[in-house]
């Protein structure tokens, strides 16, 4: 069936440096993306989410990315810490009360 | 204050018991979730309540019994569990539909189930 996927599964960075990880959705009906951060032992936490009508969204030192014509979804996060280290996941949705579907993870480490 | 709980944390357990995991969220949503993430950390949906009824029932063995006896309550029972039933179990809820457009699904701190 059609999931999201991520491209690849490690990203190392350096503190300091910007830290951008991607995600390929297939479906075209999703309407909504939400990136989660989960940390080692702790369940998926929200970071950020996105609109279907919407090109970009910035937060606090995180900003995602859409590209609906080539089905791709971005997190970009500023500065990059070290408290940053986590497993990043995008999910996808196609409407309220239905399930998210997730892609396979993106593991960042951050070096001092 | 947790928004959203489930116990136990950990649950390790023979082949063959019955076992189930409890999940409680205090947000005041009304749908909640069952995942299951393996041992690859990919995230799978079980099932998911909306006020108390089943709307989601993904490819799951029948062992696997979701109970909601309220809609801030969503319990998972397993019965005649196996080897493979080995996984992090992730309950989570999202507002009603009025409130919210977004689907934003706030997630448990997982149950962490060793079938031995």
């Amino acid at each position: 069936g059609e999931s999201v996927g991520l491209h690849l599964p490690t990203l190392s960075v350096q503190e300091g440096d910007n830290s951008i990880i991607n995600c390929a959705y297939s479906n075209s009906a999703s309407d909504y993306f939400i990136w989660y951060k989960q940390e080692s032992g702790k369940g998926p936490q929200f970071i950020i989410d996105i609109r279907s009508n919407m090109d970009k969204r910035q937060g606090q030192r995180v900003t995602v990315l859409l590209n609906k014509t080539v089905k791709h979804l971005s997190l970009q996060i500023a500065a990059t810490q070290p408290g940053d280290s986590a497993v990043y996941f995008c999910a996808e949705n196609i409407g309220a009360g239905t399930a998210l579907i997730f892609g396979k993870g993106t593991t960042l480490s951050v070096s001092s | 204050d947790t928004a959203v709980s489930q116990t136990p944390k950990y649950l390790v357990t023979q082949m063959g018991n019955d076992k189930s995991i409890k999940c409680e969220q205090n947000l005041g949503h009304d749908t909640m979730y069952w995942y299951k993430q393996d041992s690859k950390k990919f995230l799978k949906i079980m099932f998911s309540y909306n006020n108390k009824e089943l709307i989601i029932n993904e490819t799951v063995p029948n062992r696997f019994s979701p109970k909601s006896p309220d809609k801030a309550h969503l319990n998972l029972h397993i019965n005649s569990l196996e080897l493979g039933d080995s996984a992090v179990y992730f309950c989570a809820s999202s507002p009603p539909v009025t409130v919210s457009f977004r689907n934003t699904q706030y997630f448990g701190p997982g149950t962490r189930l060793t079938v031995l």
